[in-house]
């Protein structure tokens, strides 16, 4: 079975400063990967997906994230954090075909200003 | 734009009472999802429906839970009796490809 494991619970970062948040995911022949955020009380928004092809995915409001096959690796990057990125952040994985989604613990950004 | 709609948004009860949950997917949307997410958790998957069969359950305690999509259309998700550790928030998803899931607002359950 798929896991996923993102290694902080919390990054507390300053605004304009650039963030990462990591995830590994454990090996498969093939896998979808996702990075949503959620905010309070709210469901989840999808910021990006890796299927297939480049292994650089870019997202929405200026997130990006990385795929590296060897490392097992999605992390989530950003050159410059807003105020408005305070939020948690899921990672996620699902094999090829119609299955659920396995998601990490989650990363909480706070972004301080 | 397309959304998945839930209700209640929020929903507090008394343990031992009934509850339900209602989803309504996005249009066109075949495959349908309910997950189960803990404070300070991921989501977890709780029951899939393609159309109206269930294609997994097998995290569903079937002995309080159960899920439904009569029509393959909208869905129901009921606990009964509710206990404690069933608050959560409780997400639906709806896919129309294995490409992306998109997600409702969620119903944020509370038993006292």
């Amino acid at each position: 079975a798929q896991s996923v494991t993102q290694l902080d619970s919390q990054v507390p970062v300053f605004e304009e400063a650039p963030v990462e948040l990591r995830c590994n995911y454990s090996s498969s022949v093939s896998v979808y990967l996702f990075w949503y955020v959620q905010y309070p009380n709210q469901g989840l928004q999808l910021l990006l997906k890796y299927l297939s092809g480049s292994t650089l995915v870019k997202g929405i409001n200026g997130f990006e994230a990385e795929f590296n096959k060897s490392q097992t690796s999605f992390h989530l990057r950003k050159p410059s954090v807003h105020i408005s990125d305070t939020a948690e952040y899921f990672c996620a994985v699902s094999d090829s075909g119609n299955t659920p989604l396995v998601f990490g613990k989650g990363t909480r950004l706070s972004v301080i200003a | 734009e397309a959304e998945v709609a839930q209700s209640p948004r929020y929903k507090i009860t008394e343990k031992s009472q009934a509850v339900a949950f209602w989803c309504d997917p996005i249009s066109g949307h075949a495959t349908l999802y309910w997950y189960r997410q803990i404070l300070g958790q991921g989501p977890e998957l709780l029951v899939q429906f393609q159309d109206e069969s269930v294609v997994d359950d097998s995290q569903l305690p079937k002995d309080r839970f159960s899920a439904e999509r009569l029509k393959g259309v909208d869905s129901t998700l009921k606990i009964q009796p509710a206990e404690l550790g069933d608050s959560a928030m409780y997400l639906c998803a709806s896919t129309f490809s294995y490409n992306e899931q998109f997600f409702g607002p969620g119903t944020r359950l509370t038993v006292l």
